[in-house]
């Protein structure tokens, strides 16, 4: 069975960091490329970010470039964000997927975590 | 970039009844890369539909997707309890808006 276990999120004052990561079972974890989607309250989804097999590629959404890095330990079946800078529209429930790519485009999240929420107030 | 509009913002029906989603693309896209997703409150999104029209793994056949060019179709032919939630088209790193199915 896959599972997607995302941990770290929490409450951060504007301009602060965070750290998500997602510990991936059940697949071979480095043959799939992942995402970060995340959710603001009551509100649709976002595609945040994603990386290649073996982390030699990375793409995010123009909001958080400069500011959020995404990377993997394959020997760890993890991924990680990493947030700086953040801001109150940053607030949101923060999903890892398994993405599938047909070619060189994304497919489809075959599988999601069930999120973490990242909360940035003062 | 392309932009997903799904339509109605919220459909209001009745256990049994007929569902029809729509998704409308501001471009032609290829139906290979046009999905839909299902999210309970409280849940992750769940895969539904791919290539437009393929079923994942485990998704009962009263889900079924359609659709070319710029109008993609998502129907559940009889609404069950469990269907009630919000629908999310996707292609590629663009999601549309969603449509919230309620319980008339």
């Amino acid at each position: 069975e896959v599972q997607l276990v995302e941990s770290g999120g929490g409450l951060v004052q504007p301009g602060g960091s965070l750290r998500l990561s997602c510990v991936a079972s059940g697949f071979t974890f480095s043959n799939h490329w992942m995402s970060w989607v995340r959710q603001a309250p009551g509100k649709g989804l976002e595609w945040v970010a994603n990386i290649k097999e073996d982390g030699s590629e990375e793409y995010y959404v123009d909001p958080v470039k400069g500011r959020f890095t995404v990377y993997r330990d394959n020997a760890k079946d993890s991924l990680y964000l990493q947030m700086h800078s953040l801001r109150a529209d940053d607030t949101a429930v923060y999903y890892c997927a398994r993405e599938m790519m047909r070619g060189d485009y994304s497919e489809y999240f075959q599988d999601w975590g069930q999120g973490t929420l990242v909360t940035v107030s003062s | 970039e392309i932009v997903l509009t799904q339509s109605p913002g919220t459909l209001s029906l009745s256990p049994g009844e007929r569902a029809t989603l729509s998704c409308r693309a501001s471009q032609s896209i290829s139906s290979n890369y046009l999905v839909w997703y299902q999210q309970k409150p409280g849940q992750a999104p769940r895969l539904l539909i791919y290539g437009a029209s393929s079923r994942a793994t485990g998704i009962p056949d009263r889900f079924s997707g359609s659709g070319s060019g710029t109008d993609f179709t998502l129907t559940i032919s009889r609404l069950e309890p469990e269907d009630f939630a919000v629908y999310y088209c996707q292609h590629y790193k663009t999601f549309g808006q969603g449509t919230k199915v309620e319980i008339k």
